[in-house]
């Protein structure tokens, strides 16, 4: 029940191109979303986040689709770059401010994009 | 960046030696996380800390020990290295758990245990 699933596990895309990464969960109490971006050497990077009292969210070309219902959210690309290749990771958790989930995250398994020139 | 290292970046040890991993943070954050990274498996949290002696189990915690006598550190423990402890190594930080819940990863340790 505190698995996330993302798929797809690799994506190969031209420039200017949308590539849409897709998570899945089954723990209703997840209430918080966040996306990370991880270059190769580096440790994963917050990218955007989504609360699910909201359908979408953008911040420059990254945008998260949300779908309570069906307990799935998804990360679009507009316009990929070159300099988009790296590996995305979606996550889910919990804020419960006077419970015990301490901010733990869930983790998918990861995707790792190429965008070519 | 968060100001959070990691140490070492790359260790080669052999099976059955204990190995310790160090975080060390500047930001004072209260929550501390250490996870391991494998191809398929994406990030899985071992154990996380909440507060200075304050720590406790996340989903792959068999094998590995942690503690934190102060804010800014916290410490990962191998008792005894298995081949299959052979990962990246991230250690997180995150001021609060509630909102925005954001953590912030340091920048990794390689393990190789032969």
């Amino acid at each position: 029940q505190q698995q996330v699933k993302q798929s797809p596990q690799s994506l190969i895309v031209q420039k200017g191109g949308i590539p849409i990464i897709n998570c899945a969960y089954e723990n209703t109490a997840f209430d918080y979303f966040p996306w990370y971006q991880q270059f190769p050497g580096k440790g994963p990077a917050l990218l955007i986040a989504i609360r699910p009292d909201v359908s979408e969210k953008k911040e420059g070309r990254f945008t998260i689709s949300f779908n309570k219902s069906a307990k799935q959210f998804s990360l679009h690309i507009m316009d990929s770059q070159p300099g988009d290749s790296a590996t995305y990771f979606c996550a889910a958790g919990t804020s419960n401010a006077g419970g015990t989930s301490y901010g733990k995250l869930t983790f998918g398994q990861g995707t790792i994009l190429t965008v070519h020139p | 960046d968060a100001g959070i290292t990691q140490s070492p970046r790359h260790k080669v040890t052999e099976t059955g030696t204990p190995v310790t991993l160090r975080c060390h943070q500047t930001e004072n954050h209260r929550y501390m996380y250490w996870y391991r990274q494998d191809p398929g498996h994406g990030l899985r949290l071992i154990h996380y800390s909440y507060g200075v002696k304050d720590t406790d189990k996340g989903e792959v915690s068999d094998g590995y020990s942690v503690s934190r006598s102060k804010t800014e550190d916290f410490l990962l423990t191998l008792e005894s290295a298995t081949s299959s402890q052979t990962s990246v190594y991230f250690c997180a930080i995150s001021e609060s758990p509630v909102s925005p819940g954001t953590q912030y990863f340091g920048p990794g340790t390689r393990l190789l245990v032969l």
